[in-house]
């Protein structure tokens, strides 16, 4: 079956960096979009961005644009998310999810990731 | 105003019915767009339930239950997820979902309790 599995929790200072791996699995990794979206603790769903990994192309919130990278790695069937210079706002769980292009149907989805941002 | 906004809450009985509403904002007209919705239990990843645009135009997501049904209200300007025979087990929250500005946007999400 289709599946994404992440990789684990991060803990990270203000100011640093992290990644987030999402691994596909049961499918053509090429055939799906790979969209990220977050929750911080207590709250809602926000989306972050998403990838085409076949031909790279990504697109972002605005909000988060300038610091976050999608990026992906076909040989190995894995797609990354990298967000820069945290802040304990960035405090959140980190799901990847996979979506037939242009549409949102979020069809499977990883684990999620906690990613904590303290001093 | 927030793009889309849902009720923080709703309590029904069970074996009642429940309509969650995702209202959007009053400059964009619901008819238009794919409305999505999630559900999410706690401690898990959200789980897709359904796609709805029209009657003619939808989508429902992988064994979901024919309890659960999508529609819109256009007078309210309100994408609507009905859930029918209210079950323990349909206790979540739902998120409902939509592309715009180039952004896809979720609304703030309702705590559903079956009492």
């Amino acid at each position: 079956q289709m599946q994404l599995v992440q990789s684990g929790a991060e803990m990270k200072k203000p100011g640093a960096s992290v990644r987030v791996s999402c691994k596909a699995s049961g499918y053509t990794f090429t055939s799906y979009d790979i969209n990220w979206v977050r929750q911080a603790p207590g709250q809602g769903l926000e989306w972050i961005g998403w990838m085409n990994p076949n031909n790279g192309d990504t697109g972002s919130a605005q909000k988060l644009q300038g610091r976050v990278t999608l990026t992906r790695d076909t040989s190995i069937s894995t797609a990354y998310m990298e967000l820069s210079s945290l802040t304990s706002e960035d405090t959140a769980v980190y799901y990847c999810t996979g979506n037939k292009a242009l549409t949102g149907d979020f069809d499977f989805w990883g684990q999620g990731t906690l990613v904590t941002v303290s001093s | 105003q927030a793009v889309l906004t849902q009720p923080a809450s709703l309590s029904a009985s069970p074996g009642a019915s429940a309509s969650l509403t995702c209202t959007l904002r009053s400059d964009i007209n619901v008819d238009t767009y794919n409305i999505y919705w999630f559900q999410q239990k706690p401690g898990s990843p959200p789980q897709y339930l359904l796609r709805y645009k029209s009657d003619s135009d939808n989508r429902r997501g992988s064994g979901l239950s024919s309890r659960f049904f999508g529609s819109k209200d256009a007078p309210a300007n309100a994408g609507v997820l009905l859930i029918s025979g209210l079950r323990s087990e349909d206790e979540a929250d739902y998120y409902c979902m939509m592309w715009h500005s180039n952004t896809w946007m979720f609304g703030g999400g309702t705590k559903v309790t079956v009492l």
